[in-house]
């Protein structure tokens, strides 16, 4: 099983500042045959779903705010917010699916200093 | 508008069954594979079932911690998908969401989860 591993477990950013999230997979999520990362961001808010932010790894969603952004590739990866909004505070969580028996990682909050 | 709609969670005691519906609307549910994610109290998401579309046979996926007790189902007359969920244990008390799953035309691969629905609360205690 792949497992994705976040860091940090929280952090806290001032208004208007970057924040960088991190997820780690224990294997190699990218796929050779189309060169594309089997990797998702997602933000919940407490109460809510999850919604979709990020998909093959920096692919934006429709709709999503272009301070969103995503990188990374093979085992490593990023998701930044780089001017932080008082609505991002939030929970955000990675998933691979690239195995049929797909993963997310433990999450990071998000908040404000 | 695409729109996912969980219901069937309640109180159970351990030991016994329960049996979720993601009722969907807004788009051609037989051309998408369907997930269910959980969330234990305060906890994180996790993964646990998926069904493919019945172009590829409406084969199935299961994560170890529910595999041999749940099982997922789909009715493509009806816009339905069931999680039938047997054997409940404490452990299994959570939030169920279940989510319409992305995939490629041509096979039956998973890809990422883009709608969810609000979810349904599970609570398994004697």
């Amino acid at each position: 099983d792949i497992v994705m591993t976040q860091s940090p477990d929280s952090l806290a950013v001032s208004l208007g500042e970057r924040a960088t999230l991190n997820c780690k997979s224990s294997q190699s999520v990218l796929y050779n045959s189309n060169n594309k990362n089997y990797v998702a961001w997602y933000q919940q808010k407490p109460g809510q779903p999850p919604k979709l932010l990020i998909y093959w790894a920096s692919t934006r969603e429709s709709g999503v705010p272009d301070r969103f952004s995503g990188s990374g590739s093979g085992t490593d990866f990023t998701l930044t917010i780089s001017s932080l909004q008082a609505e991002d505070v939030a929970l955000y969580y990675c998933l691979q699916y690239y195995s049929t028996l797909p993963s997310f990682g433990q999450g990071t909050e998000v908040g404000i200093k | 508008e695409v729109q996912l709609v969980e219901s069937g969670g309640d109180l159970v005691q351990p030991g016994r069954s329960l049996k979720l519906s993601c009722i969907a609307s807004g788009f051609t549910f037989g051309d998408y594979g369907v997930t269910w994610v959980r969330q234990a109290p305060g906890k994180g998401l996790e993964w646990i079932a998926f069904i493919r579309r019945k172009a590829y046979g409406g084969a199935t996926e299961y994560a170890a911690s529910v595999r041999g007790r749940f099982t997922i189902s789909r009715d493509d007359s009806k816009n339905i998908a069931h999680l039938q969920m047997d054997s409940l244990k404490t452990e299994d008390t959570a939030v169920y969401y279940c989510a319409r799953v992305q995939g490629p035309p041509n096979t039956g691969s998973l890809y990422y989860f883009d709608y969810w629905g609000l979810g349904t609360l599970v609570t398994v205690s004697s």
